[in-house]
């Protein structure tokens, strides 16, 4: 009974390259998200996705950032050429539903980023 | 523009009192707000819900206490435990919406 995988836990990457954050939602859920915290921060909006589908991602910044959600295999949040300032926790959550009485966001453990 | 806020960055409290946690949100069209709990290196794991048209949710050791008309709410634990001890986060949500808005959170430490 897995909850929200997301790897790798721990990512370093050096300013330029790439990073590609995994995302496997819990079983039976079909809505993901995907949030950024900062230190010290809390929690902020990225993007929400269904199967093959963009819904919003109204916190996503408008250059280097990418994200998917593929039908078949795990969400995608894909950063290109890397800079200090994306170093942050990066969390997936999902939810069976969008209806907000059902829409309970359960979170994963977070990717955490470093860039050099 | 921060549209859900908790003034209280940290709080100690002894074990078996009451924990009592703030939040204040701005944005009239939230109708949904939620509590977590967020250890080190890990997710933040749900606590408990309340909807805009309630004014109280109790579960267990928690209940969560909206004020519409003051944009407050609150998260009140008791009796509090040691391994209460962790970051809460208050979030929103509006209906025609999926995105969670966070506050900062509130560290809270629980002692002994």
């Amino acid at each position: 009974n897995a909850g929200v995988m997301q790897n790798p836990r721990h990512l370093v990457r050096r300013r330029g390259q790439e990073a590609r954050l995994r995302c496997s939602p819990m079983k039976g859920h079909s809505h993901v998200y995907w949030y950024r915290q900062l230190p010290e921060e809390g929690l902020k909006f990225m993007v929400y996705l269904q199967k093959e589908n963009i819904i919003d991602e109204s916190g996503m910044p408008k250059e280097r950032f990418s994200a998917e959600f593929p039908k078949e295999g795990p969400s995608i949040l894909r950063i290109q050429q890397v800079v200090r300032g994306d170093s942050a926790a990066y969390f997936c959550a999902s939810s069976r539903t969008g209806s907000l009485a059902k829409n309970i966001q359960y979170f994963g453990a977070g990717t955490r980023l470093s860039v050099l | 523009d921060q549209q859900v806020k908790q003034n209280s960055p940290s709080l100690s409290v002894q074990e078996g009192r009451i924990s009592i946690l703030n939040c204040d949100y701005t944005n009239s069209m939230f109708d949904y707000f939620l509590w977590y709990k967020k250890y080190p290196a890990e997710g933040p794991t749900f606590l408990i819900s309340i909807s805009s048209i309630k004014d109280k949710n109790e579960d267990g050791r928690f209940t969560v206490f909206l004020n519409k008309s003051a944009k407050h709410l609150s998260l009140h634990i008791v009796p509090s435990q040691p391994g209460d001890s962790a970051v809460y986060f208050c979030a929103a949500l509006i209906a025609a919406g999926n995105k969670l808005t966070f506050g900062g959170g509130t560290r809270v430490l629980v002692k002994p």
